[in-house]
């Protein structure tokens, strides 16, 4: 069973900088490195907004136009890590922010990712707040 | 890709048939998820694929649908299933989820 834990969530100032966390653990028979990754974030009382995705070995990565620029997504393999480089934060960057795995693993280089999510976290909450 | 889910709230009893609506502003084919969003708990993937149920999720779940008008369908609603669902599509970027459809004790 696939764990993920955000942190590293927590209030900053507008213009501030913020790092998060994701820690995977439980991979059955696969592990980390098989899986693209990806962040979603869901606004306090509002809905799911996809913010950013990374491929199985850290090629390809993608990113909501809302925090292109400013958010960076990484991950490190070696740890079963996955990263969210927050940067110039603004308010309505505020809300719970979601570790999520896809549910295709990688089994061959070019294998395409299936850009839905079978594992989430429990949430990082930012505030973005002077 | 905007993704419109009606109603946004359904009032219901527990065995009452739910079915939720989501429709796609183009076509996605089939590449729709349907996820689960209950307080306290992960977010759940229920369907994808527009019709497929993902490991574990009770049979009383199936969605239907393909292009741009998806339906979630509970048979027979249970007392854990008083939630908020949303679609996704997963077609084209940037990913879109729908708006929510939060599903109440009537």
């Amino acid at each position: 069973q696939v764990q993920l834990v955000e942190s590293g969530g927590g209030v900053v100032q507008p213009g501030g900088s913020l790092r998060l966390s994701c820690a995977a653990t439980g991979f059955p028979f696969t592990s980390f490195n098989n899986f693209a990754m990806y962040w979603v974030r869901q606004a306090p009382g509002k809905g799911l907004e996809w913010v950013a995705y990374v491929r199985y070995d850290g090629s390809n990565k993608r990113y909501a136009d809302s925090v292109k620029g400013r958010f960076s997504i990484f991950r490190d393999n070696s740890k079963d890590m996955l990263y969210l480089e927050m940067k110039n934060v603004r308010p309505d960057d505020s809300g719970t922010y979601y570790c999520a795995k896809d549910r295709g693993i990688v089994v061959v280089p070019a294998a395409p990712d299936d850009l839905h999510f079978d594992s989430w976290g429990q949430g990082a909450l930012v505030i973005v707040s002077s | 890709i905007v993704m419109t889910q009606s109603p946004g709230t359904l009032s219901v009893s527990p065995g009452e048939r739910v079915t939720l609506s989501c429709r796609a502003s183009q076509s996605v084919r089939n590449n729709v998820a349907w996820y689960q969003q209950r307080p306290g708990q992960p977010l759940r993937l229920l369907i994808y694929g527009a019709s497929s149920r993902a490991t574990e999720v009770p049979g009383r779940f199936s969605g239907s649908g393909s292009e741009t008008d998806f339906t979630l369908t509970i048979s027979s609603l249970q007392s854990e299933d008083f939630a908020v669902y949303y679609c996704q599509q997963y077609n084209d970027w940037p990913l879109t989820f729908g708006g929510g459809a939060k599903v109440e004790t009537k």
